[in-house]
């Protein structure tokens, strides 16, 4: 069964807070993706990966960075959490190629106070 | 212009009606395209991938349209688990696989 996994699920930070979120996935895909989701702006895509050690930004990159040492390991780097940055993370992957499917993870809700 | 765009709705639906929603895209660079459901508080889970010859899955049909830059969705015979966001993604090559998400498209089915 093949598994994206955000292991934050739920977390609660302090403006200022440098903050971690981790996203694996164990199907050797190339292609990951981090998002964040907000009510009435729909997925907004932040960073993206086709790599190990290769990033693209997306279109709201702003305050975040990202790091992929592994193939199987995305990570989203909030360097200073603000409370606009209060969301809900989705993680996803694909293939290289086109017309496969994306599989996501379940989403991280952070919490800034 | 938003690369993706959708109706957000919501679409009520009774129970049993037909219900169809578009979705329009920008870049004609565009290749892959997918409908996904997303629930509430969920993830997005795949609902089905959209074919260039249009697709039928059940009581879900699927059609890209490539000259207008559109796809879209018809979902028959309604049912109140239908209820949900139904989200078109977009994978563009061109973009180094870059996958863009329409805003979503709420419909809520009523008995």
């Amino acid at each position: 069964d093949v598994k994206v996994t955000q292991s934050s699920r739920y977390l609660v930070k302090r403006t200022g807070e440098k903050v971690f979120l981790e996203c694996v996935q164990d199907m050797d895909h190339e292609n990951m993706f981090w998002y964040r989701q907000d009510p009435g702006l729909g997925l907004r895509l932040i960073y993206f990966s086709y790599d190990v050690k290769m990033k693209e930004k997306g279109d709201i990159p702003e305050g975040y960075s990202v790091s992929r040492e592994k193939k199987e390991r995305f990570s989203l780097i909030l360097e200073s959490a603000s409370t606009n940055q209060t969301s809900m993370y989705l993680c996803a992957s694909t293939t290289g190629g086109s017309g496969n499917t994306i599989y996501f993870g379940e989403g991280s809700w952070l919490t800034v106070v | 212009r938003k690369e993706v765009e959708q109706d957000p709705g919501p679409f009520n639906v009774p129970e049993g009606a037909t219900v169809a929603f578009n979705c329009t895209y920008s870049n004609s660079a565009s290749q892959s395209f997918f409908w996904y459901r997303q629930d509430c508080r969920k993830e997005p889970k795949l609902l089905m991938s959209v074919y260039s010859s249009g697709n039928e899955d059940g009581r879900f049909t699927a059609q890209l349209n490539r000259a207008s830059q559109y796809i879209s969705l018809l979902i028959r015979d309604s049912k109140l688990s239908d209820s949900a966001t139904y989200l078109c993604v977009v994978i563009t090559k061109a973009a180094g696989n870059k996958l863009t998400f329409g805003g979503g498209t709420r419909v809520l089915v009523k008995p």
